[in-house]
């Protein structure tokens, strides 16, 4: 079974750029989730899809972060304009339904650093 | 608030010692608890999970954690460290009406000494 494919894994740009990042979830797998990863601290939740609705976007900054799920399987997230602490690392989960106990996959992350 | 503690953010223990990561949960509603372990560059993988079963739960690697209400903790050991072991670990809190979404603690970052 192939697991949760990110792209790029690596990202270099400069404040005020923009830049995007793709996610494709495993197969069949309904719900998605975009963690924020920054050094030294533990992933946080910045959206969290159910097919191709928005569950919660309730941590995700809306004035320069986005994302989208078209077609409820692969997703894109959009960060323009870019800043200095958006540097991270980004990743992607799929979990087959949105409860508890349901194991969330991980994807490789990319790691976005911004000068 | 709901939130998760885990003590140490660096542990060393010597390959074959015991290995002995602390979590705490914050938290007035029953919690599902995990455990995360992430290499260098990788995603992160799932060790082991507490879903309200047995208390005492047992993962990949030889791992286990066990859940404690009265002290709202869910420990990881290990009986014996290994040079592979050497990683950081996530502990992660989420309930029954959170949608799946995970609360992470800081994360331990484990060495291991020949």
């Amino acid at each position: 079974e192939a697991g949760v494919a990110q792209s790029p894994r690596y990202k270099i740009i400069e404040k005020r750029q923009s830049v995007a990042f793709w996610c494709n979830p495993i197969s069949g797998h309904a719900t998605l989730y975009w963690y924020q990863q920054i050094l030294g601290q533990g992933p946080k939740l910045l959206i969290q899809f159910q097919n191709n609705g928005v569950v919660d976007d309730s941590q995700l900054p809306k004035d320069r972060f986005s994302a989208e799920r078209l077609k409820g399987v692969d997703s894109t997230l959009k960060i323009q304009p870019a800043k200095l602490e958006d540097s991270a690392v980004y990743l992607c989960a799929s979990s087959t339904r949105d409860r508890g106990t349901n194991e969330q996959f991980f994807g490789p992350g990319t790691r976005l650093t911004v000068l | 608030a709901q939130s998760v503690t885990q003590l140490g953010s660096h542990v060393s223990v010597s390959e074959g010692a015991l290995v002995l990561l602390r979590c705490n949960y914050s938290s007035s509603v029953p919690p599902y608890l995990f455990w995360y372990v992430q290499y260098p560059n990788q995603g992160l993988q799932l060790l082991l999970k507490y879903t309200s079963a047995a208390t005492l739960v047992k993962g990949i690697n030889g791992f286990e954690a066990e859940f404690k209400k009265s002290e709202t903790s869910f420990h990881l050991t290990k009986p014996s460290a290994h040079m592979s072991d050497a990683a950081e670990y996530f502990c992660a809190v989420t309930y029954y009406n959170q949608g799946g979404k995970l609360i992470f603690g800081q994360g331990t970052e484990l060495s291991v000494k020949p």
